[in-house]
């Protein structure tokens, strides 16, 4: 039973590069999180995803950042025009419908020169 | 607004003992669960163990329990018997029980010495 999967692991961009992180959520979950952890600091929510639906982006910083989670495929956190403060490791979990653990992916490495 | 808070930056500890690391955390709501979670050097966040607010009953999992006490809210996490693979970054987190999103504290680095 394959965990949540997310790609890829390490992503270099330059400033001003777009970001587009993927996580596959483990079988039979349909709920995705996605948080972002800076250097030497616990993980920070960012958004909560269903298919095809936003439910609470309380943590995703208003310009530059987006997510999605289609109906096929996916979840994709997507981040614009990258500045050197973007750099972070950024973790998926999932779970299923009124599961309260989530589980977690092994973390994309996004490094901004 | 809720926060969760790991006092201690680093612990030590030698293989075979034991060793409580601590959490406190701040909210005004009834329900709640708890959980620890493990990130080793690979950074891969493991669930260690979970406690629903609601439960009166200390979880255990093998090795590790956890002393919640709900009027003080502290939540620390005991490890018996120590091995080298505890060594890692270990993190309290909240979630409240009418929301999904997870709250974690800043983390301890706990070192395991042969």
């Amino acid at each position: 039973n394959a965990g949540v999967m997310q790609n890829p692991r390490h992503l270099v961009r330059r400033r001003g590069q777009e970001a587009r992180l993927r996580c596959s959520p483990m079988k039979g979950h349909s709920h995705v999180y996605w948080y972002r952890q800076l250097p030497e600091e616990g993980l920070k929510f960012m958004v909560y995803l269903q298919k095809e639906n936003i439910i609470d982006e309380s943590g995703m910083p208003k310009e530059r950042f987006s997510a999605e989670f289609p109906k096929e495929g996916p979840s994709i956190l997507r981040i614009q025009q990258v500045v050197r403060g973007d750099s972070a490791a950024y973790f998926c979990a999932s779970n299923r419908a009124g599961g309260y653990e989530q589980y977690f992916g092994p973390g994309t490495r996004l490094t901004v020169t | 607004a809720q926060t969760v808070t790991q006092s201690q930056p680093e612990m030590s500890v030698q293989e075979a003992e034991t060793v409580t690391l601590s959490c406190t955390y701040d909210t005004s709501e009834s329900d709640y669960y708890l959980f620890w979670y493990k990130q080793p050097p690979s950074r891969q966040m493991i669930l260690v163990i979970r406690q629903e607010a609601y439960k009166q009953q200390n979880a255990t999992e093998n090795r590790f329990s956890v002393n919640f006490q709900k009027a003080a809210k502290s939540f620390s996490l005991k490890i018996s018997d120590s091995q080298l693979g505890d060594a890692a970054m270990y993190f309290c987190a909240y979630r409240a029980d009418n929301t999904d999103k997870l709250i974690f504290g800043t983390g301890t680095r706990l070192q395991v010495f042969p």
